[in-house]
């Protein structure tokens, strides 16, 4: 079935390094593709979605780009900071039944 | 714009106890749906809702779950009896319609805890 896959954690960085999250998927169809944070103690907050293939998401220095050709959504940000300490989530939304799918999560820590 | 409201937001109870999760989506979203996340995991559907019909229910463990969105707005949640390995966040979620390009926007979470 539909499924996707994100890089393991945990990430440990120091601020202003840069931030790579590798995520592929698995989908029948052409699905739409999401980033999602979650910060301590909050709920989940979309971060950036990409609708169709070449499209590039965009959101507070982190960008995506669909890439139908290597089925992946890799999640990047030149310079982190703390702030940017989270759980990030890969997902997908199935363009049959617009189911929404994550992956596992990858936590990120930025060390000042 | 108010986002979407679930409560309570933190729940202990008993094993073989029951429990009830409410949840309020953004006003004029048809789509709602209701997520399990076990910690250190990433959130999984139990079910999604359209207006007051379920789309999908395939996930949700029907012996001791069961929701439901009588009108079409407000859902809610129960696990009756609950087991320890329920112990989880609920989250829910709306999106204006089922539409694939759609943003799925996310309550805080119900957090609960079985002992």
């Amino acid at each position: 079935g539909d499924s996707v896959t994100q890089m393991e954690g945990p990430v440990t960085l120091s601020e202003e390094a840069f931030l790579t999250i590798n995520c592929t998927y698995t989908a029948t169809g052409y699905p739409s593709l999401f980033w999602y944070v979650q910060y301590p103690g909050e709920g989940l907050q979309l971060l950036l979605k990409a609708t169709k293939a070449d499209d590039k998401g965009s959101n507070k220095g982190f960008e995506a780009t669909y890439r139908k050709e290597t089925t992946s959504f890799h999640l990047e940000k030149g310079s982190v900071q703390v702030s940017d300490s989270a759980v990030y989530f890969c997902a997908l939304v199935r363009s049959n039944d617009y189911k929404l799918s994550f992956g596992a999560g990858t936590t990120v820590t930025v060390r000042a | 714009e108010a986002g979407v409201a679930q409560s309570p937001r933190y729940k202990i109870i008993e094993k073989r106890q029951s429990v009830a999760f409410w949840c309020n989506p953004i006003s004029g979203h048809a789509t709602l749906y209701w997520y399990q996340q076990i910690l250190g995991q990433g959130p999984k559907l139990l079910i999604q809702f359209q207006n007051n019909g379920v789309v999908d229910d395939s996930q949700l463990p029907k012996d001791r779950f069961s929701a439901e969105r009588l009108k079409g707005v407000d859902s809610t949640l129960k696990i009756q009896p609950a087991k320890l390995e329920d112990s989880a966040v609920y989250l829910c979620a709306s999106s204006l319609d089922l539409n694939s390009g759609n943003t799925i926007y996310f309550g805080e979470g119900s957090w609960l805890t079985v002992v």
